[in-house]
Formats: structure tokens, sequence, C-alpha cells
């Protein structure tokens, strides 16, 4: 079936650095990507829309310059945390709705950020 | 906008119990409804999905309604297994909107056995 893979699973850095993780649709092409936040014991959070090729669209409140989204492949994007803080500590997950499966997502195994 | 609300957790049952988690939902068109489960230390995957009123999906024992007259969702199964402890979302996604997904706030379950 449809697989997504985000990388890195853990990372731990250092407040003021910029942090890169990847979502990968590994079978599938994916013009539409999906970047979730999920903070401890709460549900899924929608930051941003990933579009290959053009902008992201990010939902209220989310600071598209804080949170950097590039499609830049049908396969592959990018959120990237810039300046992190503690307060950006959680789970980061992707998703992806294979062509066709309207409504349906495959999700990435997450990934999870601590800011020193 | 749409929203998705769920019965509070931790829910806490013996194993061969019978399981209901509430979901009911509020949305302008007409959704597609999902239980998503996460399972320790995984990702989330799907669980079954419904979509248009009186779908019934089903899953590894789970089933679930869609009730458009009630607006619910709700996720049952007539025994359960220490295996099925998870957290358990409830979501819709409004074909108007790109397959974006809104969640219900999750129930976490836990097995005795």
């Amino acid at each position: 079936g449809a697989v997504v893979s985000q990388h890195p699973s853990r990372v731990i850095c250092k407040s003021g650095t910029s942090v890169k993780i990847e979502c990968r649709s590994l079978d599938f092409q994916a013009t539409t990507m999906f970047w979730y936040r999920q903070f401890p014991k709460q549900s899924l959070m929608l930051m941003a829309t990933s579009n290959e090729g053009s902008k992201a669209t990010y939902e209220q409140g989310v600071e598209k310059d804080k949170f950097l989204i590039n499609h830049a492949s049908l396969t592959l994007s990018t959120l990237t945390v810039t300046s992190a803080h503690p307060e950006d500590s959680s789970f980061y997950i992707c998703s992806a709705p294979p062509r066709g499966e309207t409504g349906e997502l495959f999700f990435g195994e997450g990934s999870r950020l601590t800011v020193l | 906008g749409d929203s998705v609300t769920q019965m509070e957790g931790p829910v806490t049952l013996s194993e061969e119990a019978f399981l209901t988690i509430n979901c009911t939902y509020t949305a302008t068109g007409y959704p597609s409804l999902f239980w998503y489960v996460q399972y320790p230390g995984e990702g989330l995957q799907l669980l079954l999905k419904a979509t248009k009123a009186d779908d019934k999906g089903s899953n590894k024992g789970f089933e679930a309604t869609y009730r458009k007259e009630t607006t619910s969702f709700h996720l049952e199964k007539g025994s359960v297994q220490v295996s099925d402890s998870a957290v358990y979302f409830c979501a819709l996604s409004d074909y108007s909107s790109a397959s974006k997904i809104i969640f219900g706030s999750g129930t976490r379950l836990s097995i005795r056995p």
C-alpha cells in the first residue's frame, strides 16, 4: 500500500537553530501534502497544506516565516522550523493523499523535535 | 467551520468488553468520516471510513455507521483485546477542502488483560 516516510524521527537541537524535516511519498506521487503538529495527549492540529510547485497554504495562527514549507517535487515536502525555541518542541507529522483517493490520508511516522 | 467532537478519555476496559467511543461532527457539506488509530510508538493509520449517510465502515472487528440525522459516527467493537490499546481519532474530510482532514481530540483506550 501507499507509504509515507518522514526523516528524522527524532531530533534535538539548541535554541536558535533551524531544523529541517523531510516527508517523502515512497510509492506514489503527491501533489498535496499536509503538515500536522501534535501536542502531548492532544489531537493533531493542521499547520499547513504543501502544494507541489507553489506556495504552501497555512492555517490561521501558524507563522509562515517560522515554519517554512517547500514542496519541490511530487514525492518530497520539507518543513523547516526556523530559529527554534523550546515552545516549538512537539511531534510533527506529515501526510499525503494518494492520487484519486480523496479524503483518505497516509501518514508518516512523525518527527519528534526537542529544542533545548 | 467544520469540527469533530469525540468522547474524552482515557477509557479503560477489561479484555472482551464491549467498546463504544462516541463521535459527533459539524460540517456544512457532506463529509466523509474516518476513524484513525495510533498504536504506541507508531504513526496514524486508517482504521475505517464511510463516505455517505448510512454507510457502515468496518475493519478488525470495529464498526462505525455514518448517521446523518444525528451527525454521529460512533466507533464500536463487540469484544476488545489487549492489542486494541491505542489512541483513536475520529475525523472528517470535506471534498471541497482538497482532502484536508479535521481530527477530533483523540480517545486513549487501554485494555486490561
